[in-house]
């Protein structure tokens, strides 16, 4: 199973852009590239999924170069309710292999 | 609606109990698993169903038995408590590639 490395925390103030950068060196070619964003006392929720280049929806971006070893999740203008733990997980297709959650990063939004 | 509901939301009991978790999904997805998140927030998978079929039993004790009665359904029952399972239960159901987790289930074992 391809393993993720992100940083343990980090720390921003309202309206600034944010970037998480994921490592993940053993990724397989069916893999897919998948954030998940958690508030305490809550269950892991979808944020953004890809494969390879940019991906951008309502609430983030995702950039994944080329080789793909890594990948960043951008939030652009954080507020206070962003505060939570990011997760990048790498898994396939088949859902044969359930998702691995690495420790994800915890990111403090500040006034 | 709750897309994936688990119950109770808190779970008290002394050790040695017996004690179930139930989780449903309306969302029609073919594939439930149950992780376990313990104190120190790591997220870990214990079970996998594929439309009532167990594809995935991660390294867990016995004591904990998975049951699926439909593919909408998938419980957990935890045999002989002890303190150690303390930690967030979570369910959840998937389809193709993104999961929908439900909002857990506190077990504190006294």
């Amino acid at each position: 199973l391809a393993k993720t490395t992100q940083p343990i925390s980090m720390d921003s103030y309202e309206g600034q852009e944010v970037n998480i950068t994921c490592s993940h060196n053993n990724i397989a070619t069916n893999d897919y590239i998948t954030w998940y964003q958690q508030f305490p006392s809550q269950g892991p929720r979808f944020i953004i999924q890809g494969y390879k280049t940019k991906v951008t929806n309502e609430v983030a971006s995702l950039f994944i170069p080329a080789d793909r070893k890594s990948s960043t999740l951008s939030l652009p203008r954080v507020s206070l309710s962003d505060t939570a733990v990011y997760y990048c997980l790498v898994g396939d297709t088949t859902g044969r292999r359930a998702l691995t959650f690495g420790s994800g990063t915890r990111l403090q939004v500040q006034p | 609606d709750t897309a994936v509901s688990q119950t109770p939301k808190y779970l008290v009991t002394q050790m040695g109990n017996d004690k179930s978790i139930k989780c449903e999904q309306n969302l029609g997805h073919d594939t439930m698993y149950w992780y376990k998140q313990d104190s120190k927030k790591f997220l870990k998978i214990m079970f996998s169903y594929n439309n009532k079929e167990l594809i995935i039993n991660e390294t867990v004790p016995n004591r904990f038995s998975p049951k699926s009665p439909d593919k909408a359904h998938l419980n957990l029952h935890i045999n002989s408590l002890e303190l150690g399972d303390s930690a967030v239960y979570f369910c959840a159901s998937s389809q193709d590639r993104s999961y929908t987790f439900g909002s857990g289930t506190r077990l504190t074992v006294v």
